[in-house]
């Protein structure tokens, strides 16, 4: 059965330092790898995918994201976080087995700290 | 290119009710997804609907139902409304082709409340 974690309900980062947010999977098949963001009474904001190819991603507002096969993982990554990137941050997965049945993890707050 | 629009955006409903919300999707995606989303489960898929036809369905009562239109415009229906029903209800939709590598953009959601 496919699965997704976010190990950290929050993260806490001072503005203009490097962020992470991790996100770990489990899927029988090849992973299709997403990114959302949500912010206050809103719907949920792509930031970028992983199909095949090329373990890092880059997606909107400079998030990235490294693919990594051997320990299933996903981490979103920024290298200068900005208080507007204070959100709900989550990681979600397919494969071609669950055809559209997307998995989501349970959601990283962020906040950053001016 | 106009996004995913949902309405009602809130609603208030009491036990027992029922309640259609309805979403239209991009101009020419003809995928549709729902996903239910709560503070205690987070977001769970409810069903996806592509050309008309239900192709996944998540792990909800049979209260839960859906249909797409042949415009893609697509309505969820939540029959004998619980407590537990009070959500953000979550449309998504993607590209014209349907495959499981597809981006779903989502739309702002309608909030139901029920007393």
């Amino acid at each position: 059965a496919q699965s997704v974690a976010q190990p950290e309900d929050q993260v806490n980062v001072a503005e203009g330092n490097p962020l992470t947010v991790k996100c770990t999977y489990s899927v029988s098949g090849n992973p299709y790898l997403f990114w959302y963001v949500q912010y206050p009474n809103r719907g949920l904001q792509f930031l970028l995918k992983y199909i095949t190819g090329d373990n890092l991603v880059k997606g909107s507002y400079g998030f990235e994201a490294e693919f990594n096969k051997s320990q299933t993982s996903f981490h979103l990554k920024k290298p200068s976080a900005l208080v507007s990137d204070s959100a709900l941050y989550f990681c979600a997965v397919r494969d071609e087995a669950g055809g559209f049945k997307t998995i989501f993890g349970a959601g990283t707050r962020l906040f950053v700290k001016a | 290119k106009a996004g995913v629009t949902q309405t009602p955006r809130y609603l208030i409903k009491t036990r027992g009710q029922q309640v259609t919300l309805s979403c239209s999707p991009i101009s020419g995606h003809r995928s549709v997804s729902w996903y239910q989303q709560t503070p205690g489960q987070g977001l769970q898929f409810l069903f996806e609907y592509f050309s008309e036809t239900q192709r996944n369905k998540g792990n909800f009562p049979g209260r839960f139902s859906g249909r797409q239109f042949s415009n893609s415009r697509s309505e969820m229906n939540v029959s004998t409304l619980e407590l537990g029903d009070s959500a953000l209800y979550l449309c998504a939709s993607s590209s014209l082709a349907g495959f499981s590598t597809d981006t779903q953009y989502f739309g702002p959601g309608t909030r139901l409340t029920v007393l």
